[in-house]
This record gives structure tokens, sequence and C-alpha cells, in this order.
């Protein structure tokens, strides 16, 4: 069973901070790990899909890094804002499942104004 | 057009009701999935298409039944549903089923549905 562990469930904020979490996924058979941004009555949007062991990737104030050898990512986010809030998802998908991603359960973020 | 559309947004239907869910998309992706998430869990995959045809089904039961008219439609059928089916349903698309590279998925915004 490939397990995708998100961390932490919920995470609340001050407006302007900075902040960060984590997603880990099995470390064998790794194709790529995706970010998406969730939020209420809207539709999961792709924020990063990512190959490369060591890679880092950005949108803005949001960023991501890759470790596929111990088999986590990081996703930060720079000078927190209202609109930030969101759940964020993380998906593995592995190589022998590929178009197959199985999804963490997410990291609930709220920005405090 | 760079979106999936899903409709209805909301569904309630009895256990006895046949009804159907609909997702459309005019990217020119020819991969075509149907998740289903329940409350404070992850999307659960249940069917993917790949160039119309049934490429996974994630061992749902035969109350769901996908299909695919076409490259840009998908439906999902529904009958004799138990009251444990509510959920939201999320439709996505993504360029091919070969894996997803640098594109990702592009998702619906869901169809809530309830039975009771």
């Amino acid at each position: 069973i490939l397990n995708v562990e998100q961390s932490p469930q919920s995470l609340h904020v001050q407006e302007g901070d900075s902040t960060n979490f984590t997603c880990s996924f099995p470390s064998s058979n790794f194709y790529a790990l995706h970010w998406y941004r969730w939020e209420t009555a809207k539709s999961p949007e792709a924020l990063f899909v990512m190959t490369l062991n060591g890679d880092e990737k950005k949108k803005g104030r949001i960023s991501a890094t890759l470790n596929t050898k111990e088999g986590y990512s990081y996703l930060y986010i720079k000078g927190s804002q209202p609109e930030d809030s969101a759940t964020y998802l993380c998906a593995f998908e592995g190589y022998s499942s590929a178009s197959k991603i199985i999804f963490g359960s997410g990291t609930r973020l709220s920005i405090r104004p | 057009d760079t979106e999936v559309t899903q409709t209805p947004k909301h569904l309630v239907m009895g256990m006895t009701n046949k009804k159907s869910l609909k997702c459309e998309q005019h990217m020119g992706h020819r991969a075509m999935y149907w998740y289903k998430q329940k409350a404070k869990k992850p999307p659960e995959l249940m069917f993917v298409y790949s160039y119309e045809k049934l490429s996974i089904n994630e061992s749902v039961p035969s109350r769901f039944s996908p299909e695919c008219p076409n490259s840009s439609l998908l439906n999902l059928h529904l009958h004799a549903l138990q009251p444990e089916d509510s959920a939201l349903y999320l439709c996505a698309s993504s360029q091919d089923g070969q894996g997803t590279q640098n594109y990702g998925y592009t998702f619906g915004s869901g169809t809530r549905l309830t039975v009771v």
C-alpha cells in the first residue's frame, strides 16, 4: 500500500509570515510529485509537478523542493496573504502506476489578517 | 478553454434512482479521471480513461458505471447507490495517461452527491 503523508493537517498563520509544510512519499519507483492548491468551492489547481531529485520550483511567493532519495517534498509560502488560505494537496506518481496518482490528505492553511 | 466542467454541482438522489454525472473538457486532453472524495480524506481514484478506453478501474462497485462517449466527455452513471456513496465526485483530465510529467491534472470543481 502506497502511503503519502502530509503534515501538519492544519496550520494557522499570521498575514505576512512565511510558512512551510511537508509531504512524504515512497522513495522507490518514483516518477513525479504533484502539488495542488484547493480553495473552498473551487477546483484543485496544479501548482507544481516535480520529477528530478534536488529540483526546486517557484511560482510567485510559493516554492517547492524535492528529495526523491529520502521521499519528501517541502512547500514554502513567503509573506502569506489571505488569498493563500486553501488546502494544499501533494500527490505521488510512481513508474509502475503512471496515470494513477496517490493523494495525501492535505494541509489546511488559514491566514489570519 | 482551460477548464474541466462538471454538472450538476449538487445532486440529491434516492437509493432507487438512476442519475448521471457529466464532465467535459476542450483542451485536447486524452486522459480523463473520476475521483471520489469524502470529507477530510484524500481524493481516491475510481476510473481512468486513456484515449477513450477504460485503462484503470479501482475495483469500484458496479453501481458506478463510467462512460467516455468521445475524447471531450466523461460520464459517470449511478444506479442503486447507498448512503455511504455520498461524497464529492471530482473529474480531472491530463494530456495523456502515460504519466503527467510537467503538466499535472486539470480538475473540475466537483459534484456534491447526497444519497438519501
